[in-house]
């Protein structure tokens, strides 16, 4: 069992609507929860990051952290045509420097 | 500011070559990171560079693969005797400080191996 799962999509959906992107975990040690855009040919880029469960907002995008049941969200108001990428989740363990273990990616594609 | 370089941005090699793969940080970051990023596996951490303790090469998957950070800036990875298992995406990141600092990635080199 992969560390941190990911549905790899793809994700189509019409410009303006709410995507919902979604990350579990199996160890429940996990300390700092990140999510990642990494468009086409690029590397990737850090959008948001959380400590504890509970929400984080920043402007269109929130993230949602349930260490209940290991389960990460990222949602997307209003999605927009560049919105489209591939998102990453990202866990950091703790005592392991500052390596991170990502998901597979979620590829979205919003259309016009 | 310059963000992280990598070079080259594409790599074809053959089999049983080997290749060096280059990356230079932001400056004044002191911690340099290497993953790879294949299709369906997602990011893999390789190795990582903190200043100037031992790096930490728990994800290093042979001893075919090794890095070096030169004066405590730009890093080589190289690998040996290439594998077709070998082609990804070979990402390369740097952060200000250990503990948790946001990594800032490079473009990645495309690596592969005919």
């Amino acid at each position: 069992q992969k560390e941190v799962e990911q549905d790899p999509g793809p994700l189509s959906v019409p410009e303006g609507a709410i995507v919902s992107l979604n990350c579990t975990y199996s160890n429940s040690a996990f300390q700092y929860f990140m999510w990642y855009r990494q468009y086409s040919r690029k590397g990737p880029e850090l959008l948001m990051y959380t400590y504890s469960s509970g929400n984080k907002e920043d402007g269109r995008f929130t993230a949602q952290v349930d260490k209940s049941s290991k389960y990460i969200s990222l949602f997307i108001r209003d999605s927009q045509p560049s919105d489209s990428a591939t998102y990453l989740c990202a866990n950091r363990p703790p005592g392991g420097g500052n390596k991170l273990t990502f998901g597979t990616g979620t590829q979205l594609k919003v259309e016009l | 500011g310059a963000g992280v370089s990598q070079s080259p941005s594409n790599k074809v090699t053959e089999k049983g070559k080997d290749v060096e793969l280059r990356c230079d940080p932001i400056s004044g970051h002191t911690a340099l990171y290497w993953y790879r990023q294949s299709l369906g596996q997602g990011l893999e951490f390789l190795i990582y560079f903190q200043g100037n303790s031992a790096p930490d090469k728990s994800g290093l998957p042979s001893d075919r693969f090794s890095a070096e950070r030169t004066g405590g800036s730009v890093s080589t990875l190289t690998i040996q005797r290439t594998q077709q298992e070998d082609s990804a995406v070979y990402l390369c990141a740097s952060s200000q400080a250990a503990g948790f600092s946001e990594q800032y990635f490079g473009p990645g080199t495309r690596l592969t191996v005919t």
